[in-house]
Formats: structure tokens, sequence, C-alpha cells
């Protein structure tokens, strides 16, 4: 069955430093890759996507992630964290539907950041 | 554009009542998707409708249900509620079918919390 993992659940990093979050999925086809944020109490907001073409892609928030097929990875990065960046961070495979629905989510990582 | 709207927002019910929970999605969506997050579980897809047909169900007893309008506004019920039903109720809404490689954009939820 489809899969994704986020190993990390809770991540702290400092103010200004870089972040990366690690996700790997398990599809036996091309994904089409998400990563969500989520704040306290909210819904989820789309940070990017990757659906094909160049392996780089670029979000919102200054947030990035590269998708890695040799690795079945897609991990999300920041060169530089702000305290508001504090979230839940989930990542997401979608798929033509079925029982496990039209997207997977890891179990999400919670990102903390110190002043 | 407005994004997706979920009333109500919070909610308290006791065990054995039943709930509905309403979903208006974003101007010309025509597809509504319903997840259910716990922190158990995390992130489980309900159902997904498309010009108000269910055209997928996630592995949920049938107490759980739910349906589409003509407007693709939706609506989902959850009767004899039990106590692990207490959750945060999302529903995202995308375009066109097959969301899994649509973009799903996600309203801020609905908090039931089951007595």
């Amino acid at each position: 069955a489809q899969s994704v993992t986020q190993p990390d659940i809770h991540i702290t990093v400092s103010e200004g430093a870089s972040l990366e979050l690690r996700c790997n999925y398990s599809y036996g086809a091309t994904p089409y890759l998400f990563w969500y944020v989520q704040s306290p109490g909210q819904g989820l907001q789309l940070l990017l996507k990757y659906f094909s073409g160049d392996t780089l892609v670029q979000g919102i928030k200054g947030f990035e992630a590269e998708f890695k097929r040799s690795q079945s990875s897609f991990n999300l990065r920041k060169p530089s964290v702000h305290w508001s960046d504090a979230a839940e961070y989930f990542c997401a495979v979608g798929l033509y539907g079925g029982s496990q629905g039209n997207l997977i989510f890891g179990k999400g990582t919670k990102l903390s950041v110190k002043p | 554009k407005a994004g997706v709207t979920q009333t109500p927002r919070y909610l308290i019910k006791t065990r054995g009542q039943q709930v509905t929970l309403s979903c208006s999605p974003i101007s010309g969506h025509r597809s509504v998707s319903w997840y259910q997050q716990t922190p158990g579980q995390g992130l489980q897809f309900l159902f997904e409708y498309f010009s108000e047909t269910q055209r997928n169900k996630g592995n949920f007893p049938g107490r759980f249900s739910g349906r589409q309008f003509s407007n693709s506004r939706s609506e989902m019920n959850v009767s004899t509620l039990e106590l692990g039903d207490s959750a945060l109720y999302l529903c995202a809404s995308s375009l066109e079918e097959l969301a899994g490689v649509e973009t799903q954009y996600f309203g801020p939820g609905t908090r039931l919390l089951v007595l």
C-alpha cells in the first residue's frame, strides 16, 4: 500500500538557522507530492507541490523541496527559519482515489523555533 | 476569492447524538473531500464528492455519511456519536475530480468534542 513517512516527529531549530524536514514515500507510479503546513487550531495551507519537471520546486514563504526518485524522498528546506514558521508540517502523496483517498499524509513534523 | 469555509468551527456533543458539519468550497471548485484529524491516527480520508456524487470513501463505518449539493456545498453527518469521533474535521476543495492530482485547498476545520 502507498504510504508516506516523516521520520521526525518534532524538530527544534534556532531562528535564522536552516531547516530540512524529511519525507519518504512508497508509491508504485510517478508520485504527485505536496507539502502542507498547519498552524495550531487551523486548517492546512499548501506550501508547494511537485507534479513533474524540475525536481527542485519553490513554494511560498521561502520554502523549497527537492524530489529524489532514487531515494523516494521529497524533503522540505528553508535557508533561514523565522519564528512564525513554528507549526506542523505534513508531506502528502496524491492518488487517483480509492479507499485511501486522494491524499495520503505523513504523520507530520512539529517545528519549534528557538529565539 | 473566498477560501473554503466550514461551519460550525467548534461543536460539543454527547455520545449517541448525531451531528452535521457543513463545508462551502472555493467558488468554481466542484470536488470536495473530507478528512478526520486526530492526534493518534493523523489525517485520514473520509470521502470525496464530485458533481453531487460520492467518488471515493475511506475506511470509516457507515455512521459517517455525506452529501454534496448542486452548488458544490457539502455536508457530512455522523450518527450515534462515540467518544472516538472527537477530532478536527477538515474539508478540502479542488477544481476537478481526481483530487489527488489536483491541488486541494483546505478549510479551517470543525473541531468536534464528544462527551
